[in-house]
């Protein structure tokens, strides 16, 4: 079946500007995560998502980041004011539930330059 | 907060040289320890879940252990495709984040 799918797979934006990354859970996964990797580290978590709200925001590293999943389904991360600092790859994850040590599974990622 | 810690950071092996890698972590009430193997340019890709100590688990050639304090992924006879970034994960009960901890990873190079 299909997997986590992201889009777009690359982003380059101007410092300051305003982007949206999206990510597409496996069909039927009701728990969404969202973090981010940088070049030679492990993923940091930002984000988890129970089906349409956030249960866990406490990896955000401040109010210029934040996320949404208005149907339980497709999330959208979004960074404003984006600073040099922000360029990572920003990586998804589903799986069949939260709370538990059910698998993630993860998507490849969108690549996000802030020049 | 759980912290985990990987060695080597990388690792070059010639082909059918097996070694194993090394993920040391502290946690508050271990849920599972996780490991993923990461291509270039791509996103981490499943490989195990160990629950408690003393469980193992293995897929052709990894094999993957677990003690209270740290996990071991061997790799037996590897083949120059098995060349990728393993990562290792927690998930602790004790309150904090929900999401996994990852370590740094090991990058690992099978010559033929």
């Amino acid at each position: 079946g299909a997997g986590v799918s992201q889009t777009p797979s690359n982003k380059v934006t101007e410092k300051g500007k305003y982007v949206e990354l999206r990510c597409d859970p496996i069909s039927g996964h009701t728990a969404l995560y969202w973090y981010r990797q940088s070049l030679g580290q492990g993923p940091e978590f930002l984000i988890y998502f129970q089906g349409t709200g956030a249960a866990d925001d406490s990896g955000l590293p401040n109010d210029r980041f934040f996320a949404v999943r208005p149907e339980g389904s497709v999330s959208t991360l979004k960074i404003q004011r984006t600073e040099r600092g922000d360029s990572a790859v920003y990586l998804c994850a589903s799986s069949l539930g939260g709370g538990s040590t059910l698998t993630q599974y993860f998507g490849p990622g969108t690549r996000l330059t802030v020049l | 907060e759980d912290q985990v810690t990987q060695s080597p950071e990388a690792l070059r092996l010639q082909e059918g040289e097996s070694s194993s890698l090394n993920c040391s972590y502290t946690v508050s009430g271990l849920r599972g320890l996780f490991w993923y193997r990461q291509d270039p340019g791509k996103g981490p890709e499943f490989l195990f879940t160990l629950y408690s100590a003393g469980e193992e688990k293995e897929k052709e050639r990894l094999k993957a252990t677990l003690t209270k304090k740290e996990s071991f992924l061997h790799i037996t006879a590897p083949k120059p495709e098995d060349s990728a970034t393993y990562l290792c994960a927690v998930e602790g009960s004790g309150g904090g984040a929900d999401g996994l901890t990852f370590g740094k990873g090991t990058h690992l190079i099978i010559q033929p």
